[in-house]
């Protein structure tokens, strides 16, 4: 079964600066999309970015982008020049063949 | 419509009462996905369906959960006898081409409460 471990229960950064959350994966598929979800307090979840794993140029929306290292199973997010609107959780996910697997979530909290 | 409209928003159940959840998918989308979110924010798979199918149930807590995707009619997801530690939000997602995609797109989540 496939894993996702978030290392990092809470981050807080700086605003206008940047900040890294951590993702791991644990899989033996070799086809699979990797995503990172925001949840804001609404809780509703909103796709912040995705990568697909057969593609080796990492991911990139705006102000996001990833870290994508196959071989080490992990998949980190980084923002830059954060934003008060940028504070939520953040959720790692995994989908391969049957379902998506999230990780156990990031708070993240923007310093004015 | 071009959003996975979820109602209600919340719902207040006494403890042994059943609790029934709705979920409208995009129209075209043939993958529905239920996900129950506990208060300290895990995500837990619930069931998936193809259509009117059901793909993968692996994550249903049989005795009490049930959930149906018929056709022309929202999916639906029901607790018998809900407990205290059914209290969650339950997200409801779809999808248009499959499991394998470019992402689900999310409800805006049922809060169920149960006292």
């Amino acid at each position: 079964a496939q894993t996702v471990t978030q290392s990092q229960p809470e981050m807080s950064v700086q605003e206008a600066e940047t900040v890294t959350l951590s993702c791991t994966y644990d899989t033996s598929e070799s086809d699979y999309y990797l995503f990172w979800y925001k949840q804001p307090p609404s809780r509703q979840m909103i796709l912040v970015i995705r990568q697909e794993a057969y593609k080796q140029q990492n991911a990139t929306e705006n102000r996001f982008s990833v870290n994508f290292q196959k071989a080490a199973k992990s998949f980190s997010l980084k923002i830059s020049d954060s934003q008060l609107g940028d504070a939520a959780m953040y959720f790692c996910a995994f989908q391969g063949a049957q379902k998506l697997v999230f990780g156990q979530g990031t708070r993240l909290t923007i310093n004015p | 419509g071009e959003e996975v409209a979820q109602t209600p928003k919340h719902l207040v159940r006494g403890e042994g009462q059943k609790a029934k959840l709705y979920c409208a998918p995009i129209k075209g989308h043939s993958y529905v996905f239920w996900y129950q979110q506990v208060l300290k924010n895990e995500f837990k798979f619930l069931i998936s369906f193809q259509n009117e199918n059901v793909f993968d149930e692996t994550g249903m807590p049989k005795e009490r959960f049930s959930a149906k995707c018929l056709p022309n009619s929202p999916c639906s997801l029901e607790i018998q006898a809900t407990k205290l530690e059914d209290s969650a939000v339950y997200f409801c997602a779809s999808s248009p081409r499959g499991v394998l995609t470019h992402g689900y797109t999310f409800g805006s989540g049922t809060r169920l409460t149960v006292v």
